[in-house]
């Protein structure tokens, strides 16, 4: 079973829609989790870290499940740059950080 | 200094060639990484490095051999690499590899190399 799983999409939705990413991981002990985004041939960059308690950030919302350890991306009212992959990222105590697949975003005029 | 700094950008070698990536970072960070990603992949972990010292090998071919220098740099050096070897590589680096510190210290990706082979 891979640590970190997401669906890969492509998910393609309208200006202005809401759309959520979910991303499962098999470690009970992990403890950091963070949602990256990445666009066409460029580096992922870091788009929040994903709190106990749930945290927004703007059009973002980032929840974490414990008991069914998925974590969530919540993208409200979506623009035209948010298109883009969406990873996942875990890491527990004392072991590397595991990527999801990412989730393909576009979002269509 | 909030980057990875990596050089070069893009890179042609042929398969007998010898070159090597480089990585910099000044944010004090105690880890550092070197990714492989192929298009449409995720990254793909191959070393880690831990207050310098190699700490992770996911089973990587000899042909790449890392190095880091001192805390701030981290080098890949590459030899008789072959053409599916071509990919972006990234280079990261960490406040730490076993993830203590404040939740929100992820890691900071250089804008990665472009390696093709021939």
């Amino acid at each position: 079973r891979k640590e970190v799983e997401q669906d890969p999409g492509p998910f393609n939705v309208p200006e202005g829609a809401t759309v959520a990413f979910n991303c499962t991981y098999s470690n009970s002990a992990s403890q950091s989790f963070f949602w990256y985004r990445q666009d066409c041939r460029k580096e992922p960059k870091l788009l929040m870290s994903v709190y106990s308690s749930g945290n927004e950030d703007g059009r973002f919302t980032a929840q974490l499940n414990r008991a069914s350890q998925y974590i969530s991306l919540l993208i409200r009212d979506s623009k035209l740059s948010d298109s883009a992959t969406y990873l996942c990222v875990v890491n527990a105590l004392g072991s590397q950080f595991y990527f999801g697949t990412g989730t393909s975003l576009t979002v269509i005029p | 200094d909030t980057e990875v700094t990596q050089t070069p950008k893009h890179l042609v070698m042929g398969m007998t060639n010898k070159k090597s990536l480089k990585c910099e970072q000044h944010m004090g960070h105690r880890a550092m990484y070197w990714y492989k990603q192929k298009a449409k992949k995720p990254p793909e972990l191959m070393f880690v490095y831990s207050y310098e010292k190699l700490s992770i090998n996911e089973s990587v071919p000899s042909r790449f051999s890392p190095e880091c220098p001192n805390s701030s740099l981290l080098n890949l050096h590459l030899h008789a690499l072959q053409p599916e070897d071509s990919a972006l590589y990234l280079c990261a680096s960490s406040h730490d590899v076993v993830g203590q510190g404040p939740p929100d210290y992820g890691y900071t990706f250089g804008s990665g190399t472009r390696l093709t082979v021939v």
